[in-house]
């Protein structure tokens, strides 16, 4: 089946400092992938929709500029949380499509922990 | 604008009983529903993922339902295990090409052994 990974699982980072988090699609093409965010004890919710080869897509609310969202390849999408602060700490997981499909398949999710 | 409700919030059993949770959403032009398990500081995991055109999907002891006209879905989970214990999710995605999914809060769901 479709698989979809994230890197780091986990990461811990300093205030002020910037986390990249990268979302591969292993063993299909994925033309759009979405970054969902989960605060403790919330949902998930849709941050943006990234298609390949061009800007991404943000939902009302989250900030572009600090959300830095790149879909260079088919097989690779990456969030950057530019000058990450505590309250950037949650859980932020990747979904991908693969090209002519419609499923959706998720990633397992990174867990950021700004101190 | 999509809504998904999940009931209950939260569920407590005892081992080896059969039990049902349950997914609500609001607009019925779905492309698919999928129910995944997270484990406390884990990842989801996807479950069972039911296409608009399903009705029902079953894996071991999951069976999940699927009736699109009313909004509803559930997920039944027989002869419970402590293993079980999770929040569970159930997500929508959009029936448009947006492929955009919503998801509920959850239940999180403890069985006692």
């Amino acid at each position: 089946g479709a698989v979809v990974s994230q890197h780091p699982s986990w990461v811990i980072c300093k205030s002020g400092t910037s986390v990249k988090i990268e979302c591969r699609s292993l063993d299909f093409q994925a033309t759009t992938m979405f970054w969902y965010r989960q605060f403790p004890k919330q949902s998930l919710m849709l941050m943006a929709t990234s298609n390949e080869g061009s800007k991404a897509t943000y939902e009302q609310g989250v900030e572009k500029d600090k959300f830095l969202i790149n879909h260079a390849s088919l097989t690779l999408s990456t969030l950057t949380v530019t000058s990450a602060h505590p309250e950037d700490s949650s859980f932020y997981i990747c979904s991908a499509r693969a090209s002519g499909q419609e499923t959706q398949y998720f990633g397992p999710g990174t867990r950021l922990l700004v101190l | 604008k999509q809504e998904v409700t999940q009931i209950p919030a939260a569920l407590s059993v005892p081992e080896g009983e059969n039990l049902v949770l349950n997914c609500s959403f609001t607009d019925s032009a779905i492309y698919n529903l999928q129910w995944f398990r997270q484990d406390p500081g884990k990842g989801l995991t996807s479950l069972l993922l039911i296409q608009s055109s399903q009705r029902e999907q079953t894996s071991g002891r999951l069976n999940a339902s699927l009736d699109k006209s009313s909004g509803r879905s559930t997920l039944y989970i027989a002869a419970s295990q402590p293993g079980d214990s999770a929040t569970y999710l159930c997500a929508v995605e959009e029936g448009t090409n947006a492929g955009k999914s919503t998801f509920g809060d959850g239940t999180t769901l403890t069985v006692k052994p």
